[in-house]
């Protein structure tokens, strides 16, 4: 069974900088798993953030990065805000099927 | 404006079955991927299947999780989604969303609570 593996939990300061990542039990992550970030707060419904590795959504601040580093899919968040505090998901495609990683809780303290 | 509203969720017994439903608006449903997604309390996403567009002849997909038991139809004309589940186990217990894919995915309804218990 294909497993997505992502930080449990993160914390960064206000204006600083984190990279978050997403490994897959297959081998590296490469553009053709078309890697997916979602945003979650508490109570609220996930919103779409990046697609295809490293491109925003109309609604998504420039502050939000997504690039491959290291055979795995990243998430970089700049400049971050307080609204930043979050559980952050990837997305993989696996040739039919996709698997969500474990989330990542970022704490902006 | 893209709206995507579940509903159907509630109580059913383990072993029992339930039909949710994802109703579509704002967009051309017919040429869009439909998933289903499902979050229990305070754990985090999982992908439960897909259903592609008429010209991909409606082909799906489903997580191991829920292969065999769970069904995803969808009716273009009535601009609906639907996730047929059977033989429900308490591990089902979870918000289920739909969302859509178009070239991407981005749009999500609000999500509809399935509690399986007896």
């Amino acid at each position: 069974q294909t497993v997505v593996t992502q930080e449990p939990s993160l914390t960064v300061s206000p204006g600083g900088t984190v990279t978050l990542t997403c490994a897959s039990s297959t081998g590296a992550v490469t553009s053709g798993y078309y890697p997916n970030w979602f945003q979650q707060k508490p109570g609220q419904v996930p919103r779409a953030l990046i697609y295809s590795t490293s491109n925003r959504h109309s609604w998504t601040p420039a502050r939000f990065s997504g690039s491959l580093l290291g055979g795995k899919a990243a998430l970089t968040l700049s400049a971050v805000q307080p609204e930043d505090e979050a559980d952050y998901y990837c997305l993989l495609y696996y040739g039919g099927a996709w698997v969500f990683g474990g989330g990542t809780k970022v704490t902006v303290l | 404006e893209v709206q995507l509203v579940e509903s159907g969720g509630g109580l059913v017994q383990p072993g029992g079955s339930l039909k949710l439903s994802c109703a579509a608006s704002g967009f051309t449903f017919s040429g869009s991927t439909m998933h289903w997604v499902r979050q229990a309390s305070g754990k985090g996403l999982e992908w439960v299947g897909h259903i592609r567009s008429k010209p991909k002849n409606y082909a799906t997909a489903y997580a191991e999780s829920v292969k065999g038991r769970f069904t995803i139809s969808r009716d273009d004309s009535e601009n609906t989604a639907y996730l047929q589940m059977n033989s429900l186990k308490p591990e089902d217990t979870a918000v289920y969303y739909c969302t859509r894919q178009d070239d991407t995915i981005d749009y999500w309804g609000q999500g509809t609570l399935v509690t399986v218990s007896s």
